[in-house]
């Protein structure tokens, strides 16, 4: 069965520093990749997408994910984060090439400090 | 446009008691989804339901049934609650195309005593 695993549960970072949320996925076929994000209290936003062509994928809020193959591997970065970045992020996975049914990760939650 | 909107936002409820969430979307998407969010373990897909018409069981449908009305709405009916069925309540929806995203309304958050 397919699985995501979002190893870090918390990530405290500080304003103005740079920030990887890990996302691995586990899958015998080809797969689509989404992160979304969930500020307090609200439902889900996508943040990100990778469905075919370059591997380096990105948002307009500034952060990036790159897909990776080999390492089954779907990592969110951002260079420089800000205060209003502090949030849940979620990876997820569609079975096969079918985005009617999505697996999420149990989520990573991003506190930035001034 | 309003995007995805569920009702209520937040409720109470006995063990036993039922009721019935809503989910309406004005972007003329065919497919509507529901899951639910527990602390520790992500969002798990209830029911979803490709198109006006149809249904399908989603990853944990035990405990749920669902309506798709129309086109727009698509219902969650819980019709002996229980605390096991306290979570937050998210509605998604998406036009048909296998590559779309799905776009996930505010939530509901359900308690059961």
């Amino acid at each position: 069965a397919q699985s995501v695993t979002q190893l870090d549960s918390q990530v405290p970072v500080f304003e103005e520093a740079p920030v990887e949320l890990r996302c691995n996925y586990s899958s015998s076929v080809s797969v689509y990749l989404f992160w979304y994000v969930q500020y307090p209290n609200q439902g889900l936003q996508l943040l990100l997408k990778y469905l075919s062509g370059s591997t380096l994928v990105e948002s307009i809020n500034g952060f990036e994910a790159e897909f990776n193959k080999s390492q089954t591997s779907f990592h969110l970065r951002k260079p420089s984060v800000h205060i209003s970045d502090t949030a849940e992020y979620f990876c997820a996975v569609t079975q096969g090439r079918n985005t009617d049914k999505l697996i999420f990760g149990t989520g990573t939650r991003l506190q930035v400090f001034p | 446009n309003a995007g995805v909107t569920q009702t209520p936002k937040f409720q109470v409820l006995k063990t036993g008691q039922s009721m019935t969430l809503q989910c309406a979307q004005d972007m003329n998407h065919n497919s509507m989804y529901w899951y639910r969010q527990d602390p520790g373990m992500g969002l798990r897909l209830i029911y979803y339901s490709a198109s006006e018409g149809t249904t399908d069981k989603g990853e944990v449908p035990n405990g749920y049934n669902v309506s798709r009305l129309n086109k727009r709405e698509f219902s969650l009916r819980l019709e002996s609650a229980a605390p096991s069925q306290t979570s937050v309540y998210f509605c998604a929806s998406k036009v048909v195309q296998l590559t779309d995203t799905q776009y996930f309304g505010p939530g509901t958050r359900l308690t059961v005593l």
